[in-house]
């Protein structure tokens, strides 16, 4: 079975500040992990993946993540915070044999002023 | 131009209707998605189709039937309606079933009374 940890319910930063959004995963075998981010009342919208490789991958609006084989983690990064960054953030993953993304909980971010 | 389009945005009808939310994506990918998303913002994948056919069939009352007249097209069909329902569902597709990441729609809000 394959599920994804996100510990935080809301992560909160002022603007200018580093960001660290969290996440862990279970799979057997080497996991495909997603970051996606959701506006209210939109759809959500791919930030970044890990396939195989560099385990720092980089995604768009300069989020990053860094695959950690050994902590099972694939936590989000972003130097530096911006007000326009608050939206909920999901972490997914898949193993290689299958097909569906398994979806965290999803994570608050709200970065203020 | 639209990636992945759904129709309606919102749907409001009673308990025991039967309603329909539809799907295109004009992306050429051969794999398309229903995610529920709660009023808790939790994602479960319901249904997946890849080339018309079905792939993931997750535990779903079979009032729930997705129907794929086509790779371009996912649509979802659900009977004798129940509160339970009241939801927003989210169509995704993706290139290729295993690496490629999903990208959805902009969702469709059900609301039962």
């Amino acid at each position: 079975a394959q599920s994804v940890a996100q510990p935080e319910d809301q992560v909160n930063v002022a603007e200018g500040n580093p960001l660290t959004v969290k996440c862990t995963y279970s799979v057997s075998g080497n996991p495909y992990l997603f970051w996606y981010v959701q506006y209210p009342n939109r759809g959500l919208q791919f930030l970044l993946k890990y396939i195989t490789g560099d385990n720092l991958v980089k995604g768009s609006y300069g989020f990053e993540a860094e695959f950690n084989k050994s902590q099972t983690s694939f936590h989000l990064k972003k130097p530096s915070a911006l007000v326009s960054d608050s939206a909920l953030y999901f972490c997914a993953v898949r193993e290689k044999s299958g097909y569906a993304l398994n979806f965290g909980k999803g994570t608050s971010l709200l970065v203020t002023p | 131009d639209t990636a992945v389009s759904q129709t309606p945005k919102y749907l409001v009808t009673q308990m025991g209707n039967d309603k329909s939310i539809k799907c295109e994506q004009n992306l050429g990918h051969d794999t398309m998605y229903w995610y529920k998303q709660d009023s808790k913002k939790f994602l479960k994948i319901m249904f997946s189709y890849n080339n018309k056919e079905l792939i993931i069939n997750e535990t779903v009352p079979n009032r729930f039937s997705p129907k794929s007249p086509d790779k371009a097209h996912l649509n979802l069909h659900i009977n004798s309606l129940e509160l339970g329902d009241s939801a927003v569902y989210f169509c995704a597709s993706s290139q290729v079933a295993g690496i490629g990441e999903l990208f959805f729609g902009e969702g469709s809000r059900l609301t039962v009374l």
